[in-house]
């Protein structure tokens, strides 16, 4: 098992182009979470999904654009990128978000970016 | 929305020294997680603790739901340990995590 993993581990970006970060997980979890975490804070949550084909906003969605077509994977979008989203963007898997065990989130490895 | 309050924000401790780090949140919750994010960024989970305790190694976890609050302890210190320590809870009725800021630990050698 792989677990959750992300791609690209970095990348630059220049004002207003735009990129899309991928997820996958292979344990089958139907939730999958997207967050962004800035020097010094927590993790806040951009966009989540309670399954496919399903996505939902978070505390931060401004600026993002998610889809989950497949189970598997979890997409977050920059369509035009700013300064202000330069941040490590992590993602995160759990089978359920209802109370329980199965609740518990994995994380991947964290995708850098920088908007200059 | 909840909030979630983590103390202390920094903690310095030499090698082999007792700590307890504490998570606050201010609803009722029905997930908390604690985790711990390395020096490298990788954040790993290490407890599920709605309510209870309980004890993996030389970490332990305690969360007292009615009251609101959940405590990490962590005997015999490692510079291994050093990074930061996030609580995340799931509010009742909610779908997603809130995390709180993190105590960010330095155990020196």
């Amino acid at each position: 098992n792989a677990g959750v993993t992300q791609t690209p581990k970095f990348r630059v970006l220049k004002t207003g182009q735009s990129m899309t970060l991928l997820c996958a997980q292979d344990m089958n979890h139907e939730y999958m979470y997207w967050y962004r975490q800035d020097p010094g804070m927590g993790l806040r949550l951009i966009h989540y999904s309670v399954g496919e084909g399903t996505t939902a906003k978070g505390e931060v969605p401004d600026g993002y654009n998610v889809s989950r077509l497949k189970k598997q994977n979890f997409l977050l979008g920059l369509e035009s990128a700013a300064p202000s989203q330069t941040s490590v963007y992590f993602c995160a898997s759990s089978y359920s978000s209802r109370g329980g065990i199965r609740d518990q989130q994995y994380f991947g490895p964290g995708t850098r970016l920088t908007v200059t | 929305g909840i909030q979630v309050e983590q103390s202390p924000p920094d903690l310095i401790l030499q090698e082999g020294a007792n700590s307890t780090l504490r998570c606050n949140f201010s609803d009722s919750v029905n997930n908390l997680q604690w985790f711990h994010q390395n020096p490298w960024g990788q954040l790993i989970n290490l407890f599920y603790i709605p309510s209870g305790t309980k004890q993996n190694g030389r970490l332990s976890a305690t969360t007292v739901a009615t009251e609101r609050y959940s405590l990490l302890y962590i005997s015999s210190s490692q510079t291994t340990d050093s990074g930061v320590y996030f609580c995340a809870v799931l509010h009742n009725y909610g779908q997603n995590f809130v995390f709180g800021p993190g105590t960010r630990l330095s155990v020196l050698p």
